[in-house]
């Protein structure tokens, strides 16, 4: 297994309050990512890094903010958390810009948002 | 809309008897990729088809890919209770400047013994 932990595994919390969730890697890689995964939805990329203090948008990232000060560590920060941001929430890395070449998930964050 | 869909949403089947997942999707591609997501846990990477590929094997797996409808199959032979998961296709799509891996909503397959 890619060597990829996430943190917290598990959190519920109450809307306006500030989320931050953890991806740590061991592989080195130097593209990261964070989906987040709906019923219906598959998965939707939010925020990806391309290296160490950079990152870009994706496709929901309405709402959510990262940072990737170090190579093995890449944060998603939601500020002020609501219902709609309900979710679990994977991070993945890769060697090579993802579309090119296989992603490795870690196991996933479940927030709630009450 | 998604640029990958996956037909059908769920499949149920016995041990022992083929699985086929098809993916379907709206625009040119580099390559496709399957992924397989068991209950609770994270993706994990079968196998990736470049588009100049029909066909590809796997041990179990076969996957084939017809650019001209732009559809790509997953097929998974003497299925076994394991397989059990859900199984998600990606495609490439290149949007604002970033080639972009879009997930299906993914079939759901189970196999029973």
């Amino acid at each position: 297994d890619a060597g990829i932990t996430q943190s917290p595994r598990h959190k519920v919390t109450e809307t306006g309050t500030p989320v931050t969730l953890r991806c740590h890697q061991t592989e080195n890689h130097r593209y990261m990512y964070w989906y987040r995964q709906d019923p219906g939805h598959g998965l939707r990329l939010i925020h990806y890094s391309y290296g160490v203090k950079d990152t870009d948008k994706g496709e929901v990232s309405d709402g959510y903010s990262v940072s990737r000060s170090k190579t093995e560590d890449f944060l998603l920060t939601l500020e002020s958390a609501t219902s709609s941001q309900t979710s679990v929430y994977f991070c993945a890395i890769s060697e090579g810009l993802a579309p090119s070449g296989e992603l490795f998930f870690g196991e996933g964050s479940r927030l709630t948002v009450l | 809309s998604q640029q990958g869909e996956e037909d059908p949403q769920a499949l149920s089947i016995q041990e022992g008897e083929n699985a086929t997942m098809n993916c379907s999707y709206k625009t040119s591609i580099n390559n496709l990729q399957w992924y397989r997501q068991n209950s609770g846990r994270g993706l994990v990477h079968l196998i990736l088809i470049r588009s100049n590929e029909r066909e590809k094997h796997s041990g179990r797996l076969r996957v084939t890919l017809d650019t001209s409808k732009k559809s790509s199959s997953l097929l998974i032979t003497a299925s076994r209770a394991a397989d059990t998961a859900s199984y998600f296709c990606a495609t490439d799509l290149v949007s604002g400047g970033y080639n972009k891996l879009i997930f299906g909503a993914g079939t759901r397959l189970a196999v029973h013994p």
